[in-house]
């Protein structure tokens, strides 16, 4: 049981390139989302999904698309990067009223 | 709009002391308050809940305070360790929902 998986732990992007962040749960949780940290700021949730094929906007969507095809996957696409978007990003996933459950998160830089 | 905010960026606490984290709330429909820990380079682990029917909950050396009438959560951490150096996060969700907000987060430092 691996819980919450993020992959690359780490990119540096250029300003105007696209890139996907993947994330995956082997919990069978059926919500999903996907927030970004900013130092001195908390979690702000960008999109969230509450099964597949279900997609919503958060707080802060633009500049990111998401799309639920199956149950385990959740990935977060930068369509043109910018230097705005250098943030850690977290994938967090949940069944009912249970907790979320946080992946490591990726770190990604737009130069 | 809706926020949940934390009073303290930073808390320095002796090792053995108790540790208070404190956390306001201002979305009256707030109904279930979560606290969490985040570790460097890691992403937040679930430390303790709290449903807006209880005041008081308590686990292995954590304990959660909820007072609806002002708003206000709190995390008290017994006996603080090294180990517990990090920072702590409050988050709400609201009734029905399914969102949670994030508070700022308050870095926990323990010092020997």
């Amino acid at each position: 049981n691996a819980g919450v998986t993020q992959t690359p732990k780490f990119q540096v992007l250029k300003t105007g390139q696209s890139m996907t962040l993947q994330c995956a749960q082997d919990m069978n949780h059926e919500y999903m989302s996907w927030y970004r940290q900013d130092p001195g700021m908390g979690l702000r949730l960008i999109h969230y999904s509450v099964g597949a094929g279900i997609t919503d906007q958060g707080e802060v969507p633009n500049g990111y698309n998401v799309s639920r095809s199956t149950t385990e996957d959740f990935p977060l696409r930068l369509l043109s990067a910018a230097p705005s978007q250098t943030s850690v990003y977290f994938c967090a996933s949940t069944r009912g009223d249970s907790p979320l459950h946080f992946g490591n998160g990726t770190r990604l830089t737009v130069t | 709009g809706e926020s949940v905010g934390l009073h303290l960026p930073t808390l320095s606490v002796q090792e053995g002391d108790n540790s208070i984290i404190n956390c306001a709330y201002s979305n009256s429909a707030s109904d279930y308050f979560i606290w969490y820990k985040q570790e460097s380079g890691k992403g937040p682990q679930f430390i303790i809940d709290i449903r807006s029917n209880m005041d008081k909950r308590q686990g292995q050396r954590v304990t959660v305070l909820l007072n609806k009438t002002v708003k206000h959560l709190s995390l008290q951490i017994a006996a603080t360790q090294p180990g517990d150096s990090a920072v702590y996060f409050c988050a709400e969700k609201a009734r029905g929902g399914n969102k949670l907000t994030f508070g700022t987060g308050t870095q926990l430092k323990v010092e020997l």
